[in-house]
C-alpha cells in the first residue's frame, strides 16, 4: 500500500509552547487528509478534515484556534497544537486518501505522534 | 453526521475458534466500510474492506458481510491465532460530496488464548 509518514513520533513539550506535527504522503497525492486524536484504550476521534488548498473542516467541539491545520500541498498537511496544556497530551494520528472519481479509496495512516505536555 | 457503533468492546476466544465483531452505522449514504487492526502504540492497518455494492467479501481467514437495509456490517475471523490479538476498528466513509469522512467505531479488543 501507499506510505504516509508522520513526524515526530514522540514529542515532549512544556506547557504553553506550540508543537507542529507533519504528515506526508510519500508516493501518492493526498487530496484529503484527516487528523485524529486517540486516548489510551479508546477509538480514533476525528478532529478535522483537510483538503489541499482550502481551509480545514473541524469537527464539533474541536477548537480551531488551538489545533491549526494547514494542507499546503498534495503531499503535506501539518497540525500545530498551540499553547499546549497537559490535557492536550494524547496520540495524534493522520490519515491520507487519494480520490478516484466519486469512489472512496483506502485511507493510509501515519505512524502517529505521542504528545506529552509537561 | 455518521455515527458508528461497534460491539463487543472486548472479546476473548480460544485459539482456533471464530471471532465475530459487529458494527452499525447511521448514514444510509455511507458507501465504504473498512476494518482496521491496531496493535498497541501503532498505526491502524487495513485488513479488509467492503463497498456498498457488495454483500460479502472474503480474504483467507477474514470475511466481512454488509447488510445495507439494516445498516450493519460484521467482521468474521476464523481459525483464530494468538497473533490475531489486537484492537479491531470498523469504520464507515460517507460520500465524497459530503466530505468523505472516515468515522470509526469504538473498537473491539480481541484476545486469542493459546
Amino acid at each position: 500500500g501507499a506510505v504516509v509518514s508522520q513526524h515526530p513520533s514522540r514529542v515532549i513539550c512544556k506547557s504553553g509552547t506550540s508543537v507542529k506535527i507533519e504528515c506526508r504522503s510519500l508516493d501518492f497525492q493526498a487530496t484529503t487528509m484527516f487528523w485524529y486524536r486517540q486516548f489510551p484504550k479508546q477509538s480514533l476521534m476525528l478532529m478535522a478534515t483537510s483538503n489541499e488548498g482550502s481551509k480545514a473542516t473541524y469537527e464539533q467541539g474541536v477548537e480551531k484556534d488551538k489545533f491549526l491545520i494547514n494542507h499546503a500541498s498534495l503531499t503535506l498537511s501539518t497540525l500545530t497544537v498551540t499553547s499546549a496544556h497537559p490535557e492536550d497530551s494524547s496520540f495524534y494520528i493522520c490519515s491520507a486518501r487519494a480520490r478516484q472519481g466519486w469512489m472512496n479509496t483506502e485511507a493510509f495512516f501515519g505512524q502517529g505522534t505521542r504528545l506529552t505536555v509537561v | 453526521g455518521e455515527n458508528v457503533e461497534q460491539h463487543p468492546s472486548t472479546l476473548s476466544v480460544q485459539e482456533g475458534d471464530s471471532a465475530v465483531i459487529k458494527c452499525t452505522y447511521s448514514d444510509s449514504a455511507s458507501n465504504y466500510f473498512p476494518w482496521y487492526k491496531q496493535e498497541l502504540g501503532k498505526r491502524p492497518q487495513l485488513i479488509i474492506d467492503i463497498r456498498s455494492n457488495v454483500g460479502e467479501k472474503k480474504d483467507q481467514r477474514i470475511a466481512v458481510t454488509l447488510n445495507k437495509t439494516a445498516k450493519h456490517f460484521s467482521l468474521h475471523i476464523t481459525e483464530t491465532q494468538p497473533e490475531d490479538s489486537a484492537v479491531y476498528f470498523c469504520a464507515a466513509i460517507g460520500p465524497q460530496n459530503q466530505g468523505g469522512k472516515l468515522i470509526f467505531g469504538q473498537g473491539t479488543e480481541l484476545s486469542v488464548k493459546p
